[in-house]
C-alpha cells in the first residue's frame, strides 16, 4: 500500500530534550517536505527537499533541522525543543520532475507534539 | 502576515445553499492546490490549477486559478452534510509551470454544513 509513515504520533517531551520525528515513504517520490499546523494559520512549510541532498527551507524554518540521505527517508529534528514548536507536524511527499510542478501530495497521519 | 490569505475562516450554512472560498495573494504562484482535510487526517489533494484562468471542476466543486495566476477559487454548488472539513489553498512559488518546491498554505476555511 502506497503510503506515508511518520513516528511517533504523539509525543510528550521536556524542553531542550532533542528528539527526532521520522517520516518514510514507499512511493519512490522525489519530493519530501514537513508542514506544522497551528490553529488558525493553517498548515506552514518547515523544510522541503527536491530529491536526495537537496533540502531547503521553507516559512518556518528556525529550531528544526533535517536530512535527505535516502529518497524514502526524510527525518526532522528537534536539536532542542521549545514550547512554541508545541504544535501538530505533518510530513508529505510527492513526484517531481525538474522544470515541472509539485505533483500531487501525500500526506502522513501526522505527529502531536507538546513541549513541556 | 500570511503570503496567501484566504477567506471566509469559517462558513457555516444549510444543505443546498452554495458558497465560495477565496485565496488570494500579491505574489505570482507557479501552480495553486487546492485540499480537503477531516479531523485528526492528513490534507487530501482536491485538484491542481497551473494555468492562469483555468477552471476545473470535479463534481460539485469548481476552482478557479486567476488570469494573472495570484488568487484562486473553490465554489461548491448544493452544499451536503458530507463537505464539512477544513478546505486549504496552497501556492506553490515558481515561474510559469516549474515549482522551486517552496509551498505556502492558506489559513484555511472550516466549512460545517447542516442537514
Amino acid at each position: 500500500e502506497a503510503q506515508v509513515t511518520q513516528n511517533p504520533r504523539y509525543l510528550i517531551t521536556v524542553t531542550g530534550k532533542k528528539l527526532t520525528v521520522t517520516c518514510s515513504q514507499n512511493m519512490n517520490h522525489e519530493y519530501m517536505s514537513w508542514y506544522r499546523q497551528d490553529p488558525g494559520l493553517g498548515l506552514r512549510q518547515i523544510y522541503y527537499s527536491m530529491n536526495v541532498e537537496v533540502t531547503d527551507k521553507g516559512d518556518v524554518p528556525e529550531g528544526y533541522k533535517v536530512s535527505r540521505k535516502e529518497k524514502r527517508n526524510f527525518p526532522l529534528i528537534l536539536e532542542s525543543p521549545s514550547p512554541n514548536q508545541t504544535s501538530l507536524y505533518f510530513c508529505a511527499s510527492s513526484r517531481y520532475l525538474a522544470g515541472g510542478p509539485i505533483g500531487t501530495q501525500y500526506f502522513g497521519p501526522g505527529t502531536r507534539l507538546l513541549v513541556l | 502576515t500570511q503570503l496567501l490569505e484566504q477567506s471566509p475562516q469559517f462558513l457555516s450554512i444549510q444543505e443546498g445553499e452554495n458558497l465560495t472560498v477565496y485565496c488570494n495573494s500579491s505574489s505570482v504562484f507557479s501552480s495553486l492546490q487546492w485540499y480537503r482535510q477531516e479531523p485528526g487526517e492528513g490534507p487530501v489533494l482536491l485538484v491542481t490549477v497551473v494555468t492562469g484562468g483555468e477552471v476545473k471542476k470535479l463534481k460539485r466543486l469548481t476552482f478557479q486559478f486567476g488570469d494573472a495566476r495570484k488568487d484562486s477559487s473553490l465554489h461548491i454548488t448544493a452544499a451536503q452534510p458530507g463537505d464539512t472539513g477544513l478546505y486549504l489553498c496552497a501556492g506553490a512559488l515558481g515561474l510559469g509551470g516549474t515549482s522551486y518546491g517552496k509551498l505556502t498554505f492558506g489559513q484555511g476555511t472550516i466549512l460545517t454544513v447542516h442537514p
